[in-house]
């Protein structure tokens, strides 16, 4: 079936330090990929998307790439701060399919 | 623009006993889903509507948990009797197309 692997966290950094958070993916088809993340306390919002190969989506300073050739889409960010700590999850939707299938998750502390 | 607002935001309730969770989505938005969030997983979707059609239910308990969307607007979850591997947050989001808009979720401990 159709499935999320996601880096295993927690991740502590500094501020300021480079972020990669790792997730591949398994599809029967050609899915919709997308980062959600999950501040203390709040519902899931997402982050950014990409619908097909080689898209990139990018959002608040994060940038992912779809790779078809690796199936993966890994969330970079250049220079994290602090209000950046939070749990990210990366997804993935079917063409035709609304249901979103979600990797486990990844908390993202960063301190000062 | 409101977004999903879910309620309880937390339950506590002991082993046996039911529950119910309500959720009233973005105005206008047709699609409504119910997720469980076990702690250390990602959401595991429960069931999904359309209006106030099933789409989806293929991952609900059905022998526990029941949903219902009257009118096509809010939609309810219960559990009846709960089990301690029900703890967990329920998220509930909405969708008009696509994009799907999540609540804060409501977050149940069975003792």
């Amino acid at each position: 079936g159709d499935s999320v692997t996601q880096m295993e966290g927690p991740v502590t950094l500094s501020e300021e330090a480079f972020l990669t958070i790792n997730c591949t993916y398994t599809a029967t088809g050609y899915p919709s990929l997308f980062w959600y993340v999950q501040y203390p306390g709040e519902g899931l919002q997402l982050l950014l998307k990409a619908t097909k190969a080689d898209d990139k989506g990018s959002n608040k300073g994060f940038e992912a790439t779809y790779r078809k050739e690796t199936t993966s889409f890994h969330l970079e960010k250049g220079s994290v701060q602090v209000s950046d700590s939070a749990v990210y999850f990366c997804a993935l939707i079917l063409f035709g399919n609304e249901k979103l299938t979600f990797g486990t998750g990844t908390r993202l502390t960063i301190i000062p | 623009e409101a977004g999903v607002a879910q309620s309880p935001r937390y339950k506590i309730i002991e082993k046996r006993q039911s529950v119910a969770f309500w959720c009233n989505p973005i105005s206008g938005h047709a699609t409504l889903y119910w997720y469980q969030q076990i702690l250390g997983q990602g959401p595991k979707l429960l069931i999904q509507f359309q209006n106030n059609g099933v789409v989806d239910d293929s991952q609900l308990p059905k022998d526990r948990f029941s949903a219902e969307r009257l009118k096509g607007v809010d939609s309810t979850l219960k559990i009846q009797p709960a089990k301690l591997e029900d703890s967990a947050v329920y998220l509930c989001a909405s969708s008009p197309e696509g994009e799907q808009y999540f609540g804060p979720g409501t977050r149940l401990t069975v003792t």
